[in-house]
């Protein structure tokens, strides 16, 4: 079975401040790995995604993930964050052949302030 | 384009009360799951379809039944709601066949309370 650690729940950050979202997985197989982001009061958008090849992936708004399988990771980077940028980010992993469901982590808050 | 719609998107129940919450998507997707939210404690699959007719459990299902009679809906039953049922349910779909990436599709939520 996959599954994911985000090792903190919340992350403050001032606006322009660069900011990285750290998500640990464990797996013995090959996998899927996600971010997912959640505005206030609303469902999860996908924020991109790692499947296979190139190790940094780049999503939408900016952001941009890199698969460190060594280290079983898959942190959330952003150089420059907005206060748009405020949400509740996901990661979740899936096993990477057959069909299997996402395990999603915790969650990390990430407040922008002015 | 709908993509994935849940009603009601708020209910407040009494211990002890049924109800039943639904959820529709526009987009042919094969599979469909319930998720609860809680605070602090991230996304928990309730149950699961990988196609119209069939069911599976997720890693929360007690307390909680489904069916999957026509492929565009994914209903969540509770027969006896219990105030720890009071949660941010979500439901999600997404593609089958070989280039499904696991990638779902949410919908707005459904928030429930039971007193």
């Amino acid at each position: 079975a996959q599954s994911v650690t985000q090792l903190d729940s919340q992350v403050p950050v001032f606006e322009e401040a660069p900011v990285e979202l750290r998500c640990n997985y464990s797996s013995s197989v090959s996998v899927y790995l996600f971010w997912y982001v959640q505005y206030p009061n609303q469902g999860l958008q996908l924020l991109l995604k790692y499947l296979s090849g190139s190790t940094l992936v780049k999503g939408i708004n900016g952001f941009e993930a890199e698969f460190n399988k060594s280290q079983t990771s898959f942190h959330l980077r952003k150089p420059s964050v907005h206060i748009s940028d405020t949400a509740e980010y996901f990661c979740a992993v899936r096993r990477g052949s057959g069909y299997s469901t996402l395990t999603f982590g915790k969650g990390t808050m990430l407040l922008v302030s002015p | 384009n709908a993509g994935v719609t849940q009603t009601p998107k708020f209910r407040v129940l009494k211990t002890g009360q049924s109800m039943t919450l639904l959820c529709a998507q526009d987009m042919n997707h094969e599979y469909m799951y319930w998720y609860r939210q809680d605070p602090g404690m991230g996304l928990r699959l309730i149950h699961y379809s990988v196609g119209e007719g069939t069911t599976a459990k997720g890693e929360v299902p007690d307390g909680y039944n489904v069916s999957r009679l026509k492929k565009q809906n994914f209903l969540l039953g509770l027969e006896s709601a219990a105030p720890s049922q009071t949660s941010v349910y979500f439901c999600a779909s997404s593609s089958s066949g070989r280039m499904n990436t696991g990638e779902l599709f949410f919908g707005e939520g459904s928030r429930l309370t039971v007193l």
